[in-house]
């Protein structure tokens, strides 16, 4: 089965763009989280969705969204970006909902903001 | 807030010495996860423990939940370099969604 697939793998953006990622889960998972994981503050969870609805957010200014298709896939965006924002965004997927389920992390996108 | 501390934050061993890696918390989590993440990869679970007291090995790499399921150590006896990475902690509730992570143990073991 492939794993958890990221893209892009690599980012380069200004202060004020926008940047959309992209999470292709397993294939048959239904669930799908986004951390950001800075050197700082280690990994911090953005938001989780199960079958196109968002079940749960972290504690993130409303600039991070995020979405998931029928087809599990999602995207995460993140509007007027800010050099804090630089990081590296991880997607893991599960089958179910909920922290019993083993999450399954991709390679993730590090996005450098200057 | 940090739900999860994790020590020492930086470990440098020589291959053959034995190491241990704490992940404390003042909340009670239902489950606590330990992942390996190497550099430009995602992480990658090693192991859940789920009951009080639980010990579980992995060939050299034995893990612990504490009895009032707060804290964890993960031991690892004759270290080789192969056992360089980030070591993370992740603590699981029963009414949550999200995983709470400690920032990590950097472990560089040295031939």
């Amino acid at each position: 089965k492939a794993g958890v697939t990221q893209t892009p793998r690599y980012l380069i953006k200004t202060r004020g763009q926008q940047v959309t990622l992209s999470c292709s889960p397993i294939s048959g998972h239904r669930s799908v989280s986004w951390y950001q994981q800075t050197p700082g503050q280690g990994l911090q969870f953005l938001f989780e969705y199960f079958s196109e609805t968002q079940r749960n957010k972290g504690n993130f200014p409303g600039r991070f969204s995020g979405r998931q298709f029928s087809n599990s896939r999602s995207e995460m965006n993140v509007s007027t970006l800010e050099l804090g924002d630089s990081a590296l965004y991880l997607c893991a997927s599960s089958l179910l909902t909920g922290t019993q389920e083993t999450q399954y992390f991709g390679p993730g996108t590090r996005l450098l903001v200057l | 807030t940090q739900l999860l501390e994790q020590s020492p934050q930086f470990l440098s061993i020589q291959e053959g010495e034995n190491l241990t890696v704490y992940c404390n918390s003042s909340s009670v989590f239902s489950s606590l996860q330990w992942y390996r993440q190497e550099p430009g990869e995602g992480p990658v679970l090693l192991v859940t423990v789920v009951t009080g007291g639980e010990v579980k090995k992995l060939k050299r790499l034995t893990f612990q939940f504490g009895d009032a399921r707060k804290d964890s150590s993960l031991h690892i006896t004759a270290a080789q370099p192969g056992d360089t990475g980030l070591y993370l902690c992740a603590g699981a509730r029963n009414s949550g969604y999200a995983l709470n992570f400690g920032k990590g143990t950097s472990l560089l073991v040295t031939p």
